[in-house]
């Protein structure tokens, strides 16, 4: 399995407050990508980075900033937690180039009440 | 942009039976394509993917896939399920130029009766 770990696994917070998701690989890969996960809609792409300060908005930014300080961390905050952000968070990394295989976290289970 | 469209949300079918979830894509430019598993409380693994050459592609655990590109499809079989390919299945696509992030359908969950 490639190296991909996720923190917190699960959190229960309040709508308003600000919340802070990990994403660490051991594997060195350059791209990595956060996704969440919603019932209907499959998984979208929210951020990526393409290397150590380099990120991207993907199709469902709004409400969300990442950081990628150092090759094997990309965080992905949520500035105001809303209810509409209740959902599984996934953390994907790939080498470089398209035709590489995109390996996953476990995933965060996010609720926001 | 891509899209993907997965036609099923829902398959269930019998163990031994043999089973096709479908995928069709439309994308301006060429892509590549990619089918994933997801086990229950689990993160994505890959199933197989499509690159280039021969339209029949061969992965793990038995499955295999199509690439049809005169009806941008690209459907999943399997010519005997276990009840352990209990599972929802992911079809996406990626271009090779600008943003690399794969593109998922919405999913098809395939439940295996006994």
């Amino acid at each position: 399995d490639a190296g991909i770990t996720q923190s917190p696994r699960h959190k229960v917070t309040e709508t308003g407050t600000p919340v802070t998701l990990r994403c660490h690989q051991t594997e060195n890969h350059r791209y990595m990508y956060w996704y969440r996960q919603d019932p209907g809609h499959g998984l979208r792409l929210i951020h990526y980075s393409y290397g150590v300060k380099d990120t991207d908005k993907g199709e469902v930014s709004d409400g969300y900033s990442v950081s990628r300080s150092k090759t094997e961390d990309f965080l992905l905050t949520l500035e105001s937690a809303t209810s509409s952000q209740t959902s599984v968070y996934f953390c994907a990394i790939s080498p470089a180039v398209a035709t590489d295989t995109q390996y996953f976290g476990p995933g965060t289970r996010l609720t926001v009440l | 942009a891509q899209s993907v469209t997965q036609l099923d949300s829902q398959v269930p079918v019998f163990e031994e039976a043999p089973v096709e979830l479908r995928c069709n894509y439309s994308s301006s430019v060429s892509v590549y394509l990619f089918w994933y598993v997801q086990y229950p409380n689990q993160g994505l693994q890959l199933l197989l993917k499509y690159l280039s050459g021969s339209t029949l592609v061969k992965g793990i655990n038995g499955f295999e896939a199509e690439f049809n590109k005169s009806q941008t499809s690209f459907h999943l079989r399997k010519p005997s399920v276990h009840i352990s390919d209990t599972a929802e299945y992911f079809c996406a696509v990626t271009k090779d130029t600008g943003r690399r992030a794969l593109t998922f359908g919405s999913g098809t969950r395939l439940q295996v009766q006994p």
